[in-house]
């Protein structure tokens, strides 16, 4: 079964400085992986996706992930923080049944002025 | 740009209820989720349909049903509501693509259920 772990609950950064949050994941076969934001009172938006073609993907507004296999990770950076990255992020792992979707816990991202 | 809509965006009921949620998408997809969402839990899978009339079960379905009579429509039922489903219910669509690839959800804005 494919699972996920964000490493991290809460992220607290200054503005300006590089952001990084962590995700691990297990599955039992070449998976697609996704990241979602989530701001205060809206939906969940795509940030990214790995779908087994460059292990760095680029996404909006400046994030990127790059996916290592031989340490099951997929984590999240940006280089440099702004005010409107504060969100909830979510590391998502691809079930292959269905289209059906596995997410992690969240990690919300605090951003210091 | 898929708009995914939720019938309401706050939701307060009483203990022992029949409520509705309602979730609407524009994009023709085929797949449709229903979730819920609670602090440090991240999302999990209540429902999904891949089709009109099809439903499969997903991760919590305890206590809730679903209907999807139309292709667009898609609804989350909860035939006697508890305080212990008291939660923010997110609904999404996507394509359906072939065993072992995905597409990306696109998720509606939320419903906050409050169940007193």
């Amino acid at each position: 079964a494919q699972s996920v772990t964000q490493l991290d609950s809460h992220v607290s950064v200054s503005e300006g400085t590089p952001v990084l949050l962590r995700c691990n994941y297990s599955s039992s076969y070449s998976p697609s992986l996704f990241w979602y934001v989530q701001h205060p009172n809206k939906g969940l938006q795509l940030l990214l996706k790995y779908t087994s073609a460059a292990t760095l993907v680029k996404g909006i507004n400046g994030f990127e992930a790059e996916f290592k296999k031989s340490e099951t990770s997929f984590h999240l950076t940006k280089p440099s923080a702004h005010m409107s990255d504060a969100a909830e992020y979510f590391c998502v792992v691809s079930s292959g049944y269905g289209n059906k979707l596995v997410f992690g816990a969240g990690t919300i991202l605090r951003v210091k002025s | 740009d898929v708009k995914v809509t939720q019938s309401s965006r706050y939701l307060v009921k009483r203990t022992g209820e029949k409520v509705f949620l309602e979730c609407v998408q524009d994009m023709d997809h085929e797949n449709m989720f229903w979730y819920r969402q609670d602090p440090g839990l991240g999302l999990r899978l209540i429902y999904f349909s891949y089709d009109v009339k099809m439903k499969e079960k997903g991760d919590i379905p305890e206590g809730y049903s679903v209907s999807r009579e139309k292709k667009e429509r898609f609804s989350l039922i909860l035939e006697s509501a508890s305080t212990n489903q008291t939660s923010m219910y997110l609904c999404a669509s996507s394509l359906l693509l072939p065993s072992g690839s995905s597409y990306e959800q696109y998720f509606g804005p939320g419903t906050r259920l409050t169940v007193t």
